[in-house]
């Protein structure tokens, strides 16, 4: 069976630092990877999607970037966070086609910038 | 205006009660459409497709009404274990699963 891991968890940083998050997936070849944000009573918005290795499509301008290094790897970075950045950042991936009961989410990562 | 609107609640509803949730979506080429759930501080996690005759699954009916860019959600007799966010998610045509969420509408269910 497929699953995705998120980490870390839960993340305390400073406005100014860097951000690594990093998604994978287990039991499945050449995914469709997301990342998306939630804010506090917002709904998801999609911030990266990519269909292969090395193939990143950006749905909102932002200080963020996304990289995929490996198939099933996902990777979301900023080189400097900003208190707007704060939110439950969730990784999902997806068949290729479409299916009709995907996407999956990963358990997720809860950012605090302070 | 957003692309899929939902009234945001919370709805609070004795066990039991019938609850139903609205969702309108702005793209008339939106073509699948789901709801999800999502429990505090949890993933959001795949509750139903919603197909064009309408569906049912158990306790759960999804209607879709595509002239009026209208989906719903009802939940027969609730339980305590339905308490959660309810996600209204409309998918866009094109060549990847690009889905616009709604904000969700929290449903809390007491004894």
């Amino acid at each position: 069976s497929q699953t995705i891991h998120q980490w870390p968890a839960t993340l305390v940083q400073p406005v100014g630092s860097p951000l690594s998050l990093e998604c994978t997936v287990e039991g499945t070849s050449n995914p469709n990877l997301y990342w998306y944000r939630q804010a506090a009573g917002r709904g998801l918005q999609l911030l990266f999607y990519s269909v292969g290795i090395g193939q990143i499509s950006s749905e909102v301008p932002q200080n963020l970037s996304a990289s995929r290094p490996q198939d099933r790897q996902f990777i979301l970075s900023s080189k400097k966070l900003l208190l707007s950045d704060s939110g439950f950042y969730l990784c999902a991936w997806s068949v290729a086609s479409g299916g009709p009961r995907d996407p999956y989410f990963g358990p997720g990562t809860r950012l605090t910038v302070l | 205006r957003k692309e899929v609107e939902q009234d945001p609640g919370p709805f609070n509803v004795p066990e039991g009660a019938t609850v139903a949730f609205n969702c309108t979506y702005s793209n008339s080429a939106s073509q699948s459409f789901f709801w999800y759930r999502q429990d505090c501080r949890k993933e959001p996690k795949l509750l139903m497709s919603v197909y064009s005759s309408g569906n049912e699954d158990g306790r759960f009916t999804a209607q879709l009404n595509r002239a009026s860019q209208y989906i719903s959600l009802l939940i027969r007799d609730s339980k305590l274990s339905d308490s959660a966010t309810y996600l209204c998610v409309v998918k866009t045509a094109g060549g990847y699963n690009k889905l616009i969420f709604g904000a969700g509408t929290r449903l809390a269910v007491h004894p």
